[in-house]
């Protein structure tokens, strides 16, 4: 069974650009996290994706901006890139047959550094 | 709001020896905690999840326990061998359904 699958694995951009990440779940996984890793602020919930309906968002700005198609593959979008929007950016995937007990498993990551 | 903390931030050990991560949460009310493990550069690999209801879990030489009245839980590695180098990560899942993370236990097992 294949893992979660995110593009692209690393990207540069300038500031002020925007930027799109892919993250494909693992097949039959209806959710979908999405995480921003930076070594100050450790691991952070950017927002997770049910259904193609959000279902939980953390404390960003509204630069930060996702969505789910309904073959459950989630799409992150940053607008007007900062500096400290630097970071690797992980996807997550679980089953979600309930909430709350569902392990969630993680892609490899996109590195993003905003010059 | 729940807080996450991990202790020690750094540990070296001689290969072979079994060890203990430690991990505490402020708020009991979870609905579960799991262990990651992350290598340099790379995504995570989920090593355990223990339900609230659970007080342990095993996976080969790993045993995570939880201990919600305490708000700890602990990952106890067993035999440890040079490829357990990594950063090991805790979460708890929080009453909103998000995962609030530590900050990680950067472990060298010396050959």
């Amino acid at each position: 069974k294949a893992g979660v699958t995110q593009t692209p694995r690393y990207l540069i951009k300038t500031r002020g650009q925007q930027v799109t990440l892919s993250c494909s779940p693992i097949s039959g996984h209806r959710s979908v996290s999405w995480y921003q890793q930076t070594p100050g602020q450790g691991l952070q919930f950017l927002f997770e994706y049910f259904s193609e309906t959000q279902r939980n968002k953390g404390n960003f700005p509204g630069r930060f901006s996702g969505r789910q198609f309904s073959n459950s593959r989630s799409e992150m979008n940053v607008s007007t890139l900062e500096l400290g929007d630097s970071a690797l950016y992980l996807c997550a995937s679980s089953l979600e047959a309930a909430r709350g007990i569902n392990e969630q498993f993680f892609g490899p990551g996109t590195r993003l550094t905003v010059l | 709001k729940q807080e996450v903390t991990q202790i020690p931030a750094a540990l070296s050990v001689p290969e072979g020896e079994n060890l203990v991560l430690n991990c505490s949460f402020t708020d009991s009310a979870i609905y579960n905690l799991q262990w990651f493990r992350q290598d340099p550069g790379k995504g995570l690999t989920s090593l355990l999840l223990i339900q609230s209801s659970q007080r342990e879990q095993t996976s080969g030489r790993l045993n995570a326990s939880l201990d919600k009245s305490s708000g700890r839980s602990t990952l106890y590695i067993a035999a440890s061998q040079p490829g357990d180098s990594a950063t090991y990560l805790c979460a708890a899942q929080d009453s909103n359904y998000q995962l609030i993370w530590g900050a990680g236990t950067k472990l060298i097992i010396k050959p």
